[in-house]
């Protein structure tokens, strides 16, 4: 069965530093994409980057970037000089292969960014 | 960017009414539909797939005679919860995907239902 795990349900960071959230899955599939959204207290998702299962190069998308290590199954998330605005839930998300576009989200991770 | 809008962003009913909630793909045609639940604090959980003109397709749990859901068009579809009870109050969000696009899933901004 599919999974995603998001270890840290909390992280801190200081304003203007990197962090680092992960995430790790578990599929059979060979094709799958795999997600990171952010959902702000306003309870909106906002999505951020994707990077599908044959895609050699890790995505980026302005300060976000996916740190994509797939003999480990992992797909942790970068962002760089982190922003008080930045504080907000963040969800790994998983699309099943196949044809099919069903989607399943981790946990979250909390991250608190401080000025 | 594609927006999604649904419709009420809240809404409080008296327990054993039916409240509809929808979700509009504004800008691109939706040929997928997805209704998700949230739990205060907790993750996201989909509880259907919605395709235009055809039966949705429900997760294992997920009551389909009290989660009704039509996917009426390519930019419509509409969730109803029927004779709501306490235990139905949530955050439901819907998401949608572009035709002709099968990575990406746009949300809408989520409607919180609360019966009382």
């Amino acid at each position: 069965a599919q999974k995603i795990t998001q270890t840290q349900p909390g992280m801190f960071v200081q304003e203007k530093e990197a962090v680092t959230l992960d995430c790790t899955y578990d599929t059979s599939d060979q094709s799958y994409g795999l997600f990171w959204y952010k959902q702000p207290s306003s309870g909106e998702m906002i999505f951020l980057i994707y990077q599908g299962s044959y895609d050699e190069q890790n995505a980026t998308e302005g300060r976000y970037s996916l740190n994509f290590q797939k003999a480990r199954k992992s797909a942790n998330l970068v962002i760089s000089a982190s922003q008080l605005g930045d504080s907000a839930m963040y969800f790994c998300a998983m699309r099943e292969g196949g044809g099919g576009f069903k989607t399943i989200f981790g946990a979250g991770t909390r991250l608190f960014v401080k000025a | 960017g594609a927006v999604v809008s649904q419709h009420p962003s809240r809404v409080i009913c008296k327990s054993g009414t039916s409240v509809k909630i929808e979700c509009r793909s504004l800008d691109f045609q939706a040929t997928t539909m997805f209704w998700y639940r949230q739990f205060p604090k907790k993750s996201l959980m989909l509880m259907a797939t919605s395709n235009e003109g055809s039966k949705a397709t429900y997760e294992q749990g997920v009551e389909k005679d009290k989660f009704l859901i039509n996917h009426a068009s390519l930019t419509l579809s509409t969730l109803t919860v029927t004779s709501a009870h306490p235990e139905d109050s949530s955050f439901y969000i819907c998401s949608a995907m572009m035709a002709l696009s099968g990575e990406t899933q746009y949300f809408g901004p989520g409607t919180r239902l609360l019966v009382l």
